[in-house]
């Protein structure tokens, strides 16, 4: 099935350091969402994103979304240890076809 | 408030086996989805049931069939299990409001592994 493009496959950063996170896709979606998956649990959405180039900050996190609907990124600032873990766009489109379309993941690795 | 919930954690079964994995909604949610996610994939979507009907389904064969009971909850059945049917089930759940049925929120999955 398809899937939106992100990479790398992994990131290593240092705590208190940015990071940014970028996804991908040939298609267009109408909203674009950003997940954190824990080991053993589900993911959690983190940020949700409605319009072309909106913009959208939860705490440390701020994520855009491309003026082009195909893409969209998201900023971790000031990294922390609890920020560890894997990180997935969705994009989705509304009405009737809301089935989420994932990306591969980044796992986000935080040095101390 | 309960979250979306799952049973069982882990389930493992030999291939030509039968599966039923079980999905409680999150409180006031109307809509179930499920989702496949192989180990270092993002999950990918099986079908969505509504108002106990499949309103969508993506592109998995016919051994898998679900059902939406009057509670809301759901169910996920996979027939003639194989080997690449291994990975973690994912349950989402969301509600449809004027239209806006984004926001799907996932329980912690059921682990299969087929022998």
């Amino acid at each position: 099935g398809q899937q939106l493009n992100q990479s790398p496959q992994s990131m290593f950063i240092q705590e208190g350091e940015d990071v940014s996170m970028n996804c991908t896709s040939s298609s267009i979606f109408n909203t674009w969402l950003w997940y954190k998956q824990d080991p053993g649990e589900g993911p959690v959405l983190l940020i949700a994103l409605y319009k072309a180039g909106e913009l959208t900050s939860n705490g440390r996190l701020t994520a855009q979304f491309g003026i082009t609907r195909k893409d969209s990124f998201l900023n971790i600032s000031a990294s922390i240890p609890s920020d560890v873990g894997i990180y997935f766009c969705a994009g989705q489109l509304t009405g009737a076809n809301s089935k989420l379309t994932f990306g591969k993941g980044i796992t986000l690795s935080v040095r101390p | 408030d309960a979250g979306v919930t799952q049973s069982p954690t882990h389930l493992i079964k030999t291939r030509g086996q039968q599966v039923t994995l079980r999905c409680s909604p999150k409180s006031g949610h109307d809509t179930v989805s499920w989702y496949q996610q192989a180990l270092g994939q993002g999950p990918q979507f099986i079908f969505q049931y509504y108002e106990e009907e499949e309103r969508q389904r993506g592109n998995f064969p016919d051994r898998f069939s679900g059902h939406q009971f009057p509670n809301y909850s759901s169910e996920l059945n996979v027939n003639a299990l194989l080997l690449g049917d291994s990975a973690l089930y994912l349950c989402a759940s969301s509600l449809v409001f004027q239209g806006r049925d984004n926001e799907q929120f996932f329980g912690p999955g059921t682990r299969l592994t087929v022998l």
